[in-house]
């Protein structure tokens, strides 16, 4: 079974800068997650997906960050402009449903640097 | 609101000495908790997670966590430490049941020794 992909791996961009990161879920999982980790911390979700809605996106700056998943499948995350403390690594990870038990499987991240 | 605490930012042990990873939580309501490792340049992959039923979970990779519900506490633990085990763990709490959202710790990292 193929996990969650994601791209690029890695991103170098300017301050200001606009920059769009993408994740394709495991197949059938309807619930998609945008997480940031800053170096030190642990994830930090920005918004939740379950199908092409949005269950929860309270934590997402949303002056500069948008996200999508149009068709319900595969998803995009967009910071424009960039900032600084936007330095961190955007992992992405799914579910099958909502629900307390399901494990989330992760994406191997991409790891943003604004200079 | 539910929360975790992990206490250590770095664990060192030798190999083959008891691995101990300490996390409390904070929640209003029966928690379900996690714990992930993160090894360097990968995602988060779920070690174990307990949801109620026994108290003493057992994981992957011979981790296991107890649930002490008096001490609020899920700490990891394995009896004898490998080398492969080096990397950074988080323990996690379901924030809210109707979204399944994670709320994580800061995370520790393991480092073993040879």
């Amino acid at each position: 079974e193929a996990g969650v992909a994601q791209s690029p791996r890695y991103k170098i961009i300017e301050k200001r800068q606009s920059v769009a990161f993408w994740c394709n879920p495991i197949s059938g999982h309807a619930t998609l997650y945008w997480y940031q980790q800053i170096l030190g911390q642990g994830p930090k979700l920005l918004i939740q997906f379950q199908n092409n809605g949005v269950v929860d996106d309270s934590q997402l700056p949303k002056d500069r960050f948008s996200a999508e998943r149009l068709k319900g499948v595969d998803s995009t995350l967009k910071i424009q402009p960039a900032k600084l403390e936007d330095s961190a690594v955007y992992l992405c990870a799914s579910s099958l449903q909502i629900a307390d038990y399901n494990e989330q499987f992760f994406g191997p991240g991409t790891r943003l640097t604004v200079l | 609101a539910q929360s975790v605490t992990q206490l250590g930012s770095h664990v060192s042990v030798s190999e083959g000495a008891l691995v101990l990873l300490r996390c409390n939580y904070s929640s209003s309501v029966p928690p379900y908790l996690f714990w992930y490792v993160q090894y360097p340049n990968q995602g988060l992959q779920l070690l174990l997670k307990y949801t109620s039923a026994a108290t003493l979970v057992k994981g992957i990779n011979g981790f296991e966590a107890e649930f002490k519900k008096s001490e609020t506490s899920f700490h990891l633990t394995k009896p004898s430490a490998h080398m492969s085990d080096a990397a950074e763990y988080f323990c996690a709490v379901i924030h809210s049941s109707n979204t399944g959202k994670l709320i994580f710790g800061q995370g520790t990292t393991l480092q073993v020794k040879p």
